[in-house]
């Protein structure tokens, strides 16, 4: 049972819109920590998507963006593409647990 | 260029400890800015925070795992390691070390901001 809730799988057609969630408590979303969301693909180590519930590191592209709003965050990736299936993670801290917590992660599937 | 290069022994035999070295280039674990920690992904499952060291000495750990869990760092070979005793089949897992932010860092946000490759560790005897 993770600390923050994903959904376990989201899909869309090439050229879509999806949309990720990922909903915490009052000690760590809700408490006014961040929302970090990650990519895996298969193998690979995860690397970082949204840092800071809305930052993009460079090189990843506008069209994925994130927000953050009372105990959620959500991921946004627009204009889908084959690439973008992978796992994805949310990730935050969580103040009672004095820990870093995850989300169960969510599959991206492109039909 | 920041490097994080995870090793250790494959294979761990149920009951035994689990030793892993985390090998930091290109940065100091010793800065006041960052944390080292410990991630680990069983196969075909989601990421699980292990716990973390600070610079200062400082450790944390997720509470389920608190009693068999150890971290700790050598600055002299810029190194964290990790010990997990009692090991079981649940813990097979690919490691994985990270950099990231935390409360009593300089840093504004508390990401991962990069990973090492990973290590597989299969417990089986």
């Amino acid at each position: 049972q993770s600390v923050l809730t994903q959904p376990p799988s989201v899909s869309g057609a090439p050229g879509q819109r999806v949309t990720i969630s990922c909903t915490g408590s009052s000690s760590n979303i809700g408490a006014g920590h961040d929302v970090h969301w990650y990519q895996q693909l298969p193998g690979i180590a995860p690397k970082v998507l949204i840092y800071g519930n809305r930052n993009r590191p460079s090189g990843v592209p506008d069209r994925v963006s994130g927000s953050k709003s009372d105990t959620s965050g959500t991921l946004a990736i627009s204009g889908l593409q084959a690439e973008d299936e992978a796992d994805y993670y949310c990730q935050s801290y969580d103040s009672s647990l004095s820990g870093w917590v995850f989300g169960g992660g969510t599959k991206l599937t492109v039909l | 260029q920041l490097q994080l290069q995870e090793s250790g022994p494959g294979l761990v035999k149920p009951s035994e400890t689990l030793s892993l070295t985390c090998t930091v280039s290109g940065g100091s674990i010793s800065s006041s800015d960052y944390y080292w920690g410990w991630v680990r992904q069983p196969p075909g499952k989601g990421l699980e925070w292990i716990g973390s060291f600070y610079y200062s000495g400082s450790t944390y750990y997720k509470v389920s795992l608190k009693s068999r869990v150890t971290i700790s760092a050598d600055t002299s070979k810029n190194q964290v390691s990790l010990k997990l005793s009692s090991v079981t089949a649940a813990d097979t897992a690919v490691y994985y070390c990270a950099r990231h932010g935390g409360p009593s860092g300089y840093l504004p946000y508390y990401d991962m901001d990069v990973w090492g490759k990973g290590t597989t560790v299969t417990v089986s005897s």
